[in-house]
């Protein structure tokens, strides 16, 4: 039962343009999401956050979207820039429990 | 410095040995996990422990091993019982039961069974 999906395994975009990656979850119960982004052969690290009370929250360039009668979310990356390019995990939490993760996004923005 | 440290960041193995990978960290959490990542897949939960003396399995705990002795360590050993244990493993820690649930992970460890 996959309850964070992300159904995008890769996204390519120019440098400059807007970044749109998608994640769509099933348990009504998360009140809050989370985006990682990856580099290889590295941890993930911890780049925007939302909470189900909330419908959209920005830090810079990144912008995430919550649609919580569609179950939907989303990041925004805007400009996007080539050191954007690596793996952008979605994932959930129910009450600070253990997080649900997405299968991930591939982004490679090109120069 | 607060975080989370994993050694070896490489490991070569011969099949049929067991092998113990590290993790420690400093930043007072409660909650420690262990992951799996595999090319072209996502994080997949092996175990998870919210306090000392005390872990449950995650998704695929198969051929996977753990204990929570100290607050600060959470060393996971991958057992000859594994049928495919090459991959990318990645231990994070977290604050339980509370705020976001936002995980803090090391830099990984790349397992290789020759």
């Amino acid at each position: 039962d996959q309850q964070v999906k992300q159904n995008s395994p890769s996204l390519s975009v120019q440098e400059g343009r807007i970044s749109i990656l998608n994640c769509d979850y099933t348990n009504s119960m998360f009140d809050y999401f989370l985006w990682y982004k990856k580099y290889p052969a590295e941890g993930p690290t911890f780049l925007i956050s939302i909470s189900s009370i909330k419908d959209k929250n920005e830090d810079g360039r990144f912008t995430v979207f919550l649609n919580k009668s569609a179950k939907h979310l989303s990041l925004h990356i805007v400009p996007s820039q080539p050191g954007d390019s690596a793996v952008y995990f979605c994932a959930a939490s129910d009450r600070g429990s253990r997080l649900t993760f997405g299968e991930g996004t591939q982004l490679t923005v090109n120069p | 410095d607060g975080g989370i440290t994993q050694s070896p960041k490489y490991l070569f193995r011969k099949e049929g040995q067991n092998v113990t990978l590290s993790c420690e960290q400093n930043l007072n959490h409660d909650a420690m996990y262990w992951y799996r990542q595999d090319p072209g897949q996502g994080l997949r939960l092996i175990y998870y422990s919210q306090i000392v003396n005390d872990f449950q399995k995650g998704d695929i705990a198969e051929g996977y091993s753990v204990s929570r002795e100290k607050k600060e360590s959470f060393p996971l050993t991958v057992t000859s019982a594994q049928k495919n244990p090459t991959a990318f493993y990645l231990c994070a820690s977290s604050i339980w039961g509370e705020g976001t649930g936002e995980l803090f992970f090391g830099e990984g460890s790349r397992l290789t069974v020759l």
